[in-house]
C-alpha cells in the first residue's frame, strides 16, 4: 500500500526566511504534484513533476523530485504572508494508473 | 469554461438518510475523482473513473456509491448516513492523454451528518 509523508505538518516562519517541505513516499512512481490549499477552499495545482530531478519554480516556490529516493521538496524562498497556507503533495499510486494518493499536508504560517 | 462544479455547497443530514452529491465538468476530462476530507486532515480518495461506464474503489469506498454514465457527471450516492461521513466532499478531474495530468478541482460539499 502506498504511503505519502509530509514534513513537517506545521510550519510557522518568519517573512524574509527559507524553508523546505519534504514528501516522501513509499513505492516508485514518477510522478509526483503539489497542490495548494487556503483554509476553507478548494485546491489548485501548483507543480507537476514527471520524471526523475525534475525541478520546476513560480515565483518563490520551487519543486523537485528524486525518484530513486522517493522524495519530493518544496523549496521556499524569502517567504511572504500570502503564502500561508496549506500544501499537499500527491502520488499516482501505481504508476500510470492515475489514482492520487495525497500527503498528510503542511500547514504554512508566515508571519509577517 | 465553468471547470469543476459541484451541488449542493453545504448540507446537514439525520443518520440514515440518503443523498446524492452532484459533480459536473466541462473540461471534457476522461477521469473524475471523489475525495474526502475530514478536518485537519489530508485527501482521502473514494472513488474514481476514468471514462464513461468505468469506476473503481479508492482508499475509502465504504458507504459511497458512484456512477459515470457521461463524460462530464460524476454524481457520489450516500446511502445510510452515519456521522463518520461528516467530511468535505471535493470532486476533480484530470486528462490523462498528453497533458500533465493535473487535477482541477470543485469547490467542494459541506457535508454534516447529525
Amino acid at each position: 500500500e502506498l504511503k505519502v509523508e509530509q514534513n513537517p505538518l506545521f510550519l510557522s516562519m518568519q517573512e524574509g526566511k527559507n524553508y523546505t517541505i519534504y514528501c516522501n513516499y513509499s513505492t516508485t512512481s514518477d510522478r509526483l504534484y503539489w497542490y495548494r490549499q487556503d483554509p476553507g477552499k478548494s485546491l489548485e495545482s501548483l507543480f507537476v513533476l514527471l520524471s526523475n530531478g525534475a525541478v520546476k519554480q513560480e515565483g518563490r516556490l520551487m519543486a523537485s523530485l528524486d525518484t530513486k529516493a522517493r522524495l519530493s521538496t518544496l523549496h521556499i524562498t524569502a517567504a511572504v504572508h500570502d503564502l500561508s497556507a496549506t500544501y499537499f503533495c500527491a502520488v499516482d499510486a501505481t504508476s500510470g494508473t492515475y489514482k492520487y494518493i495525497f500527503g498528510t499536508g503542511t500547514r504554512l504560517k508566515v508571519l509577517a | 469554461n465553468a471547470g469543476v462544479t459541484q451541488t449542493p455547497k453545504f448540507r446537514i443530514l439525520k443518520i440514515g438518510q440518503s443523498m446524492t452529491l452532484q459533480c459536473t465538468q466541462d473540461m471534457n476530462h476522461n477521469y473524475m475523482y471523489w475525495y474526502r476530507q475530514d478536518p485537519g486532515m489530508g485527501l482521502k480518495l473514494i472513488y474514481y473513473s476514468v471514462g464513461a461506464g468505468i469506476t473503481d474503489k479508492g482508499e475509502v469506498p465504504n458507504g459511497y456509491n458512484v456512477s459515470r454514465s457521461t463524460t462530464e457527471d460524476f454524481p457520489l450516492r450516500l446511502e445510510l448516513a452515519a456521522p463518520s461521513q461528516t467530511s468535505v466532499y471535493f470532486c476533480a478531474s484530470s486528462y490523462s492523454r498528453g497533458a500533465p495530468n493535473e487535477q482541477f478541482f470543485g469547490p467542494g460539499t459541506r457535508l454534516t451528518v447529525l
